[in-house]
């Protein structure tokens, strides 16, 4: 398996602009997780999915980012419209059952809003 | 909510032991722990699960203390490949299965 296979890996953007982040996860893995990693806050949650369905989003800090799940084998996270704030390496990592099996991630995207 | 690790950042030289502590305030079924080198993406170390069962690094280990909602990760005869930063993860008893990771551990084996 290629593992989970995160695009663009870099994306420099306007302020202002949409930002769409795709993620393909392992086969057979029924658990992705969408990460924001920045020097200040860590590796933080943003929303976890099971099964295709998104059952913790209170990661996602405003209604500017949105979060889908249209099958198993893909996932976009969606900032519209996006600062300057939102610039981090944004990671995408996938399990067999959520938290109780090891997870492996995407090689991640960095996003530059200027 | 995030577990919290410590210490922040650890110095040592190649061969020198380290242990990097990790504790939540909820109860947890399970602790991974990762490391990221810089410019890269968070590497699988080890899975701890409530119970006992441990799967992982066979140079690493760690302990789960199950009571006090602790763990413990320990790197012996360190080897300049250890270098990274290091993240305990954590997953809470009940039908959520988020993975939710601390602030990380940076260590440094200099020669």
């Amino acid at each position: 398996d290629a593992g989970v296979i995160q695009s663009p890996r870099h994306e420099v953007t306007e302020m202002g602009q949409e930002v769409t982040l795709r993620c393909k996860p392992i086969s057979g893995h029924n658990s992705l997780f969408w990460y924001r990693q920045t020097m200040m806050r860590g590796l933080e949650l943003l929303i976890y999915f099971n099964n295709n369905v998104p059952i913790d989003d209170s990661g996602m800090p405003e209604d500017r980012f949105s979060a889908k799940m249209p099958n198993a084998s893909f996932s976009t996270l969606k900032i519209q419209p996006s600062e300057p704030r939102d610039s981090a390496v944004y990671f995408c990592a996938s399990s067999l059952q959520g938290a109780h099996t090891e997870a492996f991630f995407g090689q991640g995207t960095r996003l530059t809003v200027v | 909510q995030q577990p919290v690790q410590s210490p922040q950042a650890v110095i040592l030289r190649e061969g020198e032991d380290a242990v990097i502590n990790c504790s939540s305030s909820k109860a947890l079924y399970s602790v991974h722990w990762y490391r990221q080198k810089h410019g890269e993406a968070p590497v699988f170390l080890m899975i701890l699960l409530k119970g006992g069962e441990q799967k992982g690094h066979e140079k690493i280990s760690a302990s789960f203390n199950e009571k006090k909602q602790q763990s413990s990760l320990y790197l012996t005869a360190s080897q300049l490949s250890y270098s990274g930063t290091y993240f305990c993860g954590t997953g809470r008893t009940g039908s959520a299965r988020q993975l939710t990771f601390g602030s990380g551990t940076q260590l440094t084996v200099l020669p």
